[in-house]
């Protein structure tokens, strides 16, 4: 089966860096998405990893090692605004097409 | 913006009852996607359609579910036999190509709660 782990909570100061990791162990694995969901509201797109590597985007960046099977989401000069959970899904491609969502890593940012 | 957009966004219902959850996907989009999220828990795959009919499912999508294109904008989920389990937040989404190379846009959810 499909197994993605990532912490369960997480908590920051203001204007700290937050890395986020997660591992899985899929088969038929295609890359993997980071999305950020508020309390009550839908999942935002945040990042895409196919091959290994870092990709960086403003404030966000997200890593991913396809041997190790592990990812992570840097969340750099955090603000209030970022506490939200933040879901690891990966895309695969064994036993049909389908995005598998993580738990979610639900992070608070203090002043 | 273009955005998806999801009617009801609360629906409560008794449970034995058909529900049908409507959406619409971005204009130009060709993926479109359910998911649900039990409060509390993960964002779960349920289906994925394209080209009009549905190109994979999840185990939870059983003969209670199904899904439709009934015109050329809306994309709806049906319950026929609602049950306590099925209270969850309802997800559409889409994707303008299939999402291993592109990301998926949701909508803001139809929260549905069987009594």
């Amino acid at each position: 089966g499909q197994n993605i782990d990532q912490p369960t909570e997480m908590t920051a100061t203001e204007g700290a860096i937050v890395q986020i990791n997660c591992t899985y162990q899929t088969s038929g694995f295609n890359g993997l998405f980071w999305y950020q969901q508020h309390a009550g509201e839908a999942p935002t797109f945040l990042s895409y990893n196919v091959l290994d590597g870092l990709e960086e985007k403003g404030r966000f960046s997200s890593f991913l090692s396809r041997s190790k099977g592990y990812s992570y989401l840097l969340l750099k000069e955090l603000q209030m605004k970022d506490s939200a959970s933040y879901l690891c899904a990966a895309w695969t491609d064994n036993a049909g097409n389908m995005l598998t969502f993580g738990g979610g890593t639900r992070l608070m940012v203090k002043p | 913006e273009p955005e998806v957009t999801q009617t009801p966004s609360h629906q409560v219902t008794q449970m034995g009852q058909e529900v049908i959850l409507r959406c619409v996907p971005i204009s130009n989009h060709l993926y479109f996607y359910w998911y649900r999220q039990i409060l509390g828990q993960k964002v779960e795959f349920l289906v994925s359609f394209y080209n009009n009919e549905i190109s994979e499912k999840s185990e939870i999508f059983d003969d209670q579910f199904s899904v439709e294109r009934p015109d050329g904008s809306n994309f709806t989920l049906k319950i026929r036999s609602t049950k306590l389990e099925d209270s969850a937040m309802y997800f559409c989404a889409s994707s303008e190509r299939h999402t291993n190379t592109g990301e998926l846009f949701f909508g803001e959810g139809s929260r549905l709660t069987v009594l």
